[in-house]
């Protein structure tokens, strides 16, 4: 069955330093991926989007990166601060903007 | 700007009760989705819509049904609650293309059924 899995453990970080984020996927062929921000009591906020054929997306201090063959991205959080703190999804989708399916979720708290 | 907008916030139900929840999208996105989150599940799709007037079934759909008779609203009715459907129910949005195909969500509804 198909499955998409972030580590549930929450990433405890300090100030300044990069926290980086894992989302493995199996049995799916996604044609994009994307990263949310989810706040307690928020619904999500779209934070990045990369598509296949690409291997590396950046956003001010977000890099996103997406290895087709490992199953993997990864999402990097570089100088992180303590507004960072949050639960950040990572989400596959097979064609463009239709049934987007979520991993569970890592939550990352930085510590000043 | 509104974005997406879901009503209620709360809600308590007794089991066997029905309601209807319902989001509200002023982006004109063609799609549109029902989520329902709960702890270490993370978001799962219950139902969606491609337009006005079309539904499909999602992962979860078991309990639930939707409808979408105008493009900016989409509801999500429980005709017989259980306290399995004790959750957070989220509706979001988006807009197909090759390009960013973001989804805007709403701030959540959180339903509990005794």
């Amino acid at each position: 069955s198909q499955k998409i899995e972030q580590n549930s453990e929450a990433l405890n970080i300090q100030e300044g330093k990069t926290a980086t984020l894992t989302c493995n996927y199996t049995n799916y062929s996604p044609a994009y991926l994307q990263w949310y921000r989810q706040d307690p009591g928020r619904g999500p906020v779209f934070l990045l989007l990369i598509r296949e054929n690409e291997k590396e997306k950046r956003k001010e201090r977000l890099k996103v990166t997406f290895d087709t063959t490992l199953k993997q991205s990864l999402f990097h959080i570089t100088a992180s601060q303590p507004a960072d703190s949050a639960t950040y999804l990572c989400a596959l989708d097979r064609t463009a903007g239709n049934k987007l399916t979520f991993g569970g979720g890592t939550r990352v708290l930085v510590k000043p | 700007n509104a974005g997406v907008t879901q009503t209620p916030k709360f809600r308590v139900l007794k089991t066997g009760q029905s309601m209807t929840l319902l989001c509200a999208q002023d982006m004109n996105h063609e799609y549109m989705y029902w989520y329902r989150q709960d702890p270490g599940m993370g978001l799962r799709l219950i139902h969606y819509s491609v337009g006005e007037g079309t539904t499909a079934k999602g992962e979860v759909p078991d309990g639930y049904n939707v409808s979408r008779l105008k493009k900016q609203n989409f509801l999500l009715g429980l005709e017989s609650a259980a306290p399995s459907q004790t959750s957070v129910y989220f509706c979001a949005s988006s807009q197909p293309g090759t390009g960013n195909t973001e989804a805007f969500f709403g701030q959540g509804t959180r339903l509990t059924v005794v």
